[in-house]
């Protein structure tokens, strides 16, 4: 079966400091992976999603990038962490075509 | 844009009864629905998804409808019970093939 792995689940880190999550996805290959973000008690805001290695797509102008080194795997990072990006990090993962995502647990990223 | 808009009011009901979430849609008829269930915490969980051409589907205590004349998609559960609530997401694709969300449902229920 598939599985998600998204780590860490909680984050604190400072204003200006860098920023690295990771996700990897198990038992299935070439995946449409996704970044999504969710403040408080607000939607999911896709970040970036990627159809095959290398291919990144960004949805929307920041402070963040992301990459896909491996075929199931995808990092979010960012250089210098600004108050703003704190939130709620989802990576998830679907088959090709219009198919339901699934998640992974999430990281609560809190920026100081 | 597509976008996607759910009641931001929690819906607070008593165990046993029925519990409907409402989803609308802008713009363009989507070709299909999703719904998902997000609990504090943890990551959103697929639960149906519903097609342009189908009226209803069913999963166990669990209906959506889909109505391309009124733009909305209603979201059933029956029976319901505490371990229900949660927040309800409602999903859809955008013009650009990707998935865009509602802002989510939150779901009460009293025992």
């Amino acid at each position: 079966s598939q599985t998600i792995h998204q780590w860490p689940a909680t984050l604190v880190q400072p204003v200006g400091s860098p920023l690295s999550l990771e996700c990897t996805v198990e038992g299935t290959s070439n995946p449409n992976l996704y970044w999504y973000r969710q403040a408080a008690g607000r939607g999911l805001q896709l970040l970036f999603y990627s159809v095959g290695i290398g291919q990144i797509s960004s949805e929307v102008p920041q402070n963040l990038s992301a990459s896909r080194p491996q075929d199931r795997q995808f990092i979010l990072s960012s250089k210098k962490l600004l108050l703003s990006d704190s939130g709620f990090y989802l990576c998830a993962w679907s088959v090709k075509g219009n198919s339901p995502l699934h998640f992974g647990n999430g990281t609560r990223l809190t920026v100081t | 844009s597509q976008k996607i808009e759910q009641n931001s009011e929690a819906l607070n009901i008593q165990e046993g009864k029925t519990a409907t979430l409402t989803c609308n849609y802008t713009n363009y008829s989507p070709a299909y629905l999703q719904w998902y269930r997000q609990d504090p915490g943890r990551g959103p969980v697929f639960l149906l998804l519903i097609r342009e051409n189908e009226k209803e589907k069913r999963k166990e205590r669990l209906k959506v409808t889909f109505d391309t004349t009124l733009k909305q998609s209603l979201f059933h559960i029956t029976a319901s019970q505490p371990a229900d609530s949660a927040t309800y997401l409602c999903a859809s694709m955008d013009s650009s093939y990707k998935l865009i969300f509602g802002s989510g449902t939150r779901l009460l229920v009293r025992p």
